[in-house]
């Protein structure tokens, strides 16, 4: 079974500075896609980037960016310049192409110290 | 124009009563879920439908039945509501173009 770990129950970064994420997941399926998913206090889940298996080069959004070691099975999340707004919790999210299932991660909330 | 909607935001019932909560995509999107997010924020998959047939039915008391009149709407009845049912719900939707899925703002779920 596809499993997704989060093993930062929280994190904590100045203003403008860069904090990483980290997520781990564990699947036998060679086709997949990872995510991560914003969920501010206002509470709605939003997409902060994703990242196809198949594609070597890391996904970038913005400040956003991603760490993807398909061998170590890992894929971690940097956020550079960090803002205030950045504060929320993060899920580190897993989905096998072909399937409808997608499977969470416990989340990371980030506080962004002013 | 919201694209996964739900309704209510908020409910608040006794135990014992039967509820429903509605959810309508309007992005033309194939599958439809339900995730319910428990008070420690973990998110679990409970059901999903792609052209309004089951496809995931997780493992998840038949108090909870979902129902998909068409592609665009999942519904969610919960009959004999429990204190453990309190939770966070939410409907998501994908299409077949897209690989992530698109989350309605949640209904809060409060049983007293």
């Amino acid at each position: 079974a596809q499993t997704v770990t989060q093993s930062q129950p929280e994190m904590s970064v100045q203003e403008a500075e860069t904090v990483t994420l980290s997520c781990t997941y564990d699947t036998s399926e060679s086709d997949y896609y990872l995510f991560w998913y914003k969920q501010p206090p206002s509470r709605q889940m939003i997409l902060v980037i994703r990242q196809e298996a198949y594609k070597q080069q890391n996904a970038t959004e913005n400040r956003f960016s991603v760490n993807f070691q398909k061998a170590a099975k890992s894929f971690s999340l940097k956020i550079s310049d960090s803002q205030l707004g950045d504060a929320a919790m993060y899920f580190c999210a897993y989905g096998a192409s072909g399937t409808y299932k997608y499977i969470f991660g416990t989340g990371t909330r980030l506080k962004v110290l002013a | 124009d919201t694209a996964v909607s739900q309704t209510p935001k908020y409910l608040v019932t006794q135990m014992g009563n039967d509820k429903s909560i509605k959810c309508e995509q309007n992005l033309g999107h194939d599958t439809m879920y339900w995730y319910k997010q428990d008070s420690k924020k973990f998110l679990k998959i409970m059901f999903s439908y792609n052209n309004k047939e089951l496809i995931i039915n997780e493992t998840v008391p038949n108090r909870f039945s979902p129902k998909s009149p068409d592609k665009a709407h999942l519904n969610l009845h919960i009959n004999s509501l429990e204190l453990g049912d309190s939770a966070v719900y939410f409907c998501a939707s994908r299409g077949a173009g897209n690989t992530e899925a698109f989350f309605g703002q949640g209904t809060r779920l409060t049983v007293v």
